[in-house]
């Protein structure tokens, strides 16, 4: 256990849906992210918050909406998702300023 | 239309060798350097980082080496064990980037044979 959960563990949905990923970590870190990796593509950062502000959107499509309600939850919402967003979608979390970033075990998603 | 996986590279070696996993990276101007382990059904594990004005670090039974020259990192393990059958990613955070914008490579198969 890396002290970063993520719930659910499997989520399948479909194109109209809607449904949000958790994470949560008591590490007393203040930056968490989120990451998406898929079959087709290394892991790519989608989003980026220190300090409960998101600092990072690497041009994500608005079918996915981060929240950050404080510093140990992070959430992802998503709805109208399509097909080639299937994949592990993970959430790190770190302190500011250090290069290890720690990870939960992800969700594995598929839209249908 | 057919999906296409990403190919990984794969290293296959005997428990008790050592293992050089190699990594080439594009962006010259990047502040730090880092390796992580993804074993099946879990997240990215931090193993070791180096800044980019050294170039080499030791940890617990892992080497990194950094040659910025050619643009090359590579992690080295020693005496490898079947536990460090895993997927090993290089990454890096460039130069202005914040800490936790981690630019990932394709990543390393390692199979360690018993």
């Amino acid at each position: 256990e890396t002290g970063v959960t993520q719930t659910p563990r499997h989520l399948v949905m479909g194109m109209t849906n809607k449904k949000s990923l958790k994470c949560e970590q008591h590490l007393g870190h203040n930056a968490m992210y989120w990451y998406k990796q898929s079959a087709k593509k290394p892991l790519e950062l989608m989003f980026v918050y220190n300090f409960k502000e998101q600092t990072e959107n690497n041009s994500v499509p608005s079918r996915f909406s981060p929240e950050c309600p404080n510093s140990s939850h992070l959430f992802l919402h998503l709805h109208t998702l399509q097909p080639e967003d299937s994949a592990l979608y993970l959430c790190a979390s770190s302190l500011f300023g250090r290069t290890e970033a720690f990870f939960g075990q992800g969700t594995r998603l598929t839209v249908v | 239309g057919e999906s296409v996986g990403l190919h990984l590279p794969t290293l296959s070696v005997q428990e008790g060798d050592n293992s050089i996993i190699n990594c080439a990276y594009s962006n010259s101007a990047s502040d730090y350097f880092i390796w992580y382990k993804q074993e099946s059904g879990k997240g990215p594990q931090f193993i070791i980082d180096i800044r980019s004005n050294m170039d080499k670090r030791q940890g617990q039974r892992v080497t990194v080496l950094l040659n910025k020259t050619v643009k090359h990192l590579s992690l080295q393990i020693a005496a490898t064990q079947p536990g460090d059958s895993a997927v090993y990613f290089c990454a890096e955070i460039p130069n202005g980037g914040s800490q936790g914008n981690l630019i990932f490579g394709k990543g390393t198969k390692l199979s360690v044979k018993p």
